[in-house]
């Protein structure tokens, strides 16, 4: 099956600069890369995806780059903010049959006024 | 559009004692997952439904773990009888499964703490 794996486990940047998580995977037939945040108490919420027709995608502060042939994907945080402080996730699925989704570990992001 | 809804949203049981999750996902998303999300990990699959039928409960113990979705709609998930190592956050999601557009959404979660 799928395994995916996050790097950092912990980062903290200081307000105003720039925040990047990376992750790898392992299933080539996985085409669809979701990245969640997720607050204390909550749910995760979905900040951006990229399918692999696609090699970057951007809004506003964030974007994520997609590299299948090493198989690793990026998330990108400009000009961080207090409020972006929170537990980031990515994941891989495929988009036919199981397409339930493979987590990363989670990156805990502290972004210091 | 509302999201997914989840209750209850925090519930503390005894070892060996049973509890239940309800998941309500959001209107005319046909595909429903349960994640467990054990403290400081990643949310893990347990079992996804499409519409009323299963599509994968390859990671769901099924020796002390059941999950149901009649008609189609809402669903509940069930434990019986709880382990100490069940303590976890239980994530509903749902997705509209339609051609390439197919984001999950998550509730809430609902706490469980087995003492």
């Amino acid at each position: 099956g799928e395994n995916v794996e996050q790097h950092p486990s912990t980062l903290s940047v200081q307000e105003g600069d720039s925040a990047v998580i990376k992750c790898t995977y392992s299933d080539s037939a996985s085409n669809y890369f979701p990245w969640y945040k997720q607050e204390l108490g909550k749910g995760p919420q979905l900040i951006i995806d990229i399918r692999s027709n696609v090699g970057e995608k951007k809004d506003q502060r964030i974007a994520v780059t997609l590299n299948k042939t090493a198989k690793h994907f990026s998330l990108h945080i400009t000009e961080t903010q207090p409020e972006d402080s929170a537990v980031y996730f990515c994941a891989a699925s495929r988009h036919t049959g199981r397409r339930a989704l493979t987590f990363g570990s989670g990156t805990r992001l502290q972004v210091q006024p | 559009e509302a999201g997914v809804a989840q209750s209850p949203r925090y519930k503390i049981i005894e070892k060996r004692q049973s509890v239940a999750f309800w998941c309500n996902p959001i209107s005319g998303h046909a595909t429903l997952y349960w994640y467990q999300q054990i403290l400081g990990q990643g949310p893990k699959l347990l079992i996804q439904f499409q519409n009323n039928g299963v599509v994968d409960d390859s990671q769901l113990p099924k020796d002390r773990f059941s999950a149901e979705r009649l008609k189609g709609v809402d669903s509940t998930l069930k434990i019986q009888p709880a382990k100490l190592e069940d303590s976890a956050v239980y994530l509903c999601a749902s997705s509209l499964l339609r051609g390439s557009t197919d984001t999950q959404y998550f509730g809430p979660g609902t706490r469980l703490t087995v003492l």
